[in-house]
């Protein structure tokens, strides 16, 4: 069975523009989970979505947002770049919303200048 | 405001010694805690969990132990070996919401030979 997959795997924007970055569960899975790892707050949970749905929210501004396919594919855009978005967004899928075990990809690393 | 701490951001053990990591959190309304992995280029792998209804849980050379008055609980690794070196993060979450988790910045545990 294939693991969460995460596109594109590096990114560099530069401030001011925006960004879509996807995230394939694994396959079964509903509910998809976002996450921001920077060195300074670890990892930081940005929203979750099931069903389509956002069921849960971090405290992150209104330039975070995603969504979600009916085949459960999601995507997460960021807009308006700052130089403080540069992180490592992390995708985390699990079968249904509120399972306790999550399975995480490998993460995109966004560089904004 | 950091409400699971890590606060040793690094630990080095020899090979077959014990390994304690350390986790602090100070939200009363979590009930669920769990302990993930992670190795450069890879998302997080999780590794053991415990319930606030329990105050140790053990899965083959990993143990958590959980003290729900302290608001603190730690993984001991018993014993460490080489391919344990990673990065250890600790996180909690509330029923309810159990997908939203709320990691500690990791620990980097080295064991050397």
């Amino acid at each position: 069975k294939a693991g969460v997959t995460q596109t594109p795997r590096y990114l560099i924007k530069t401030r001011g523009q925006q960004v879509t970055l996807s995230c394939s569960p694994i396959s079964g899975h509903r509910s998809v989970s976002w996450y921001q790892q920077t060195p300074g707050q670890g990892l930081q949970f940005l929203f979750e979505y099931f069903s389509e749905t956002q069921r849960n929210k971090g405290n992150f501004p209104g330039r975070f947002s995603g969504r979600q396919f009916s085949n459960s594919r999601s995507e997460m855009n960021v807009s308006t770049l700052e130089l403080g978005d540069s992180a490592l967004y992390l995708c985390a899928s699990s079968f249904l919303s509120g399972d306790l075990e999550q399975y995480f990809g490998p993460g995109t690393r966004l560089t904004v200048t | 405001d950091q409400q699971v701490k890590q606060n040793s951001p690094s630990l080095s053990v020899q090979e077959g010694r014990i390994s304690i990591l350390n986790c602090d959190y100070t939200n009363s309304m979590f009930d669920y805690f769990l302990w993930y992995k992670k190795y450069p280029a890879e998302g997080p792998t999780f590794l053991i969990s415990i319930s606030s209804i329990k105050d140790k849980n053990e899965d083959g050379r990993f143990t958590v132990f959980l003290n729900k008055s302290a608001k603190h609980l730690s993984l001991h690794i018993v014993p460490s070996q080489p391919g344990d070196s990673a990065v250890y993060f600790c996180a909690a979450t509330e029923t309810g919401t159990a997908s939203k988790l709320t990691f500690g910045t990791g620990t980097r545990l080295q064991v050397t030979l």
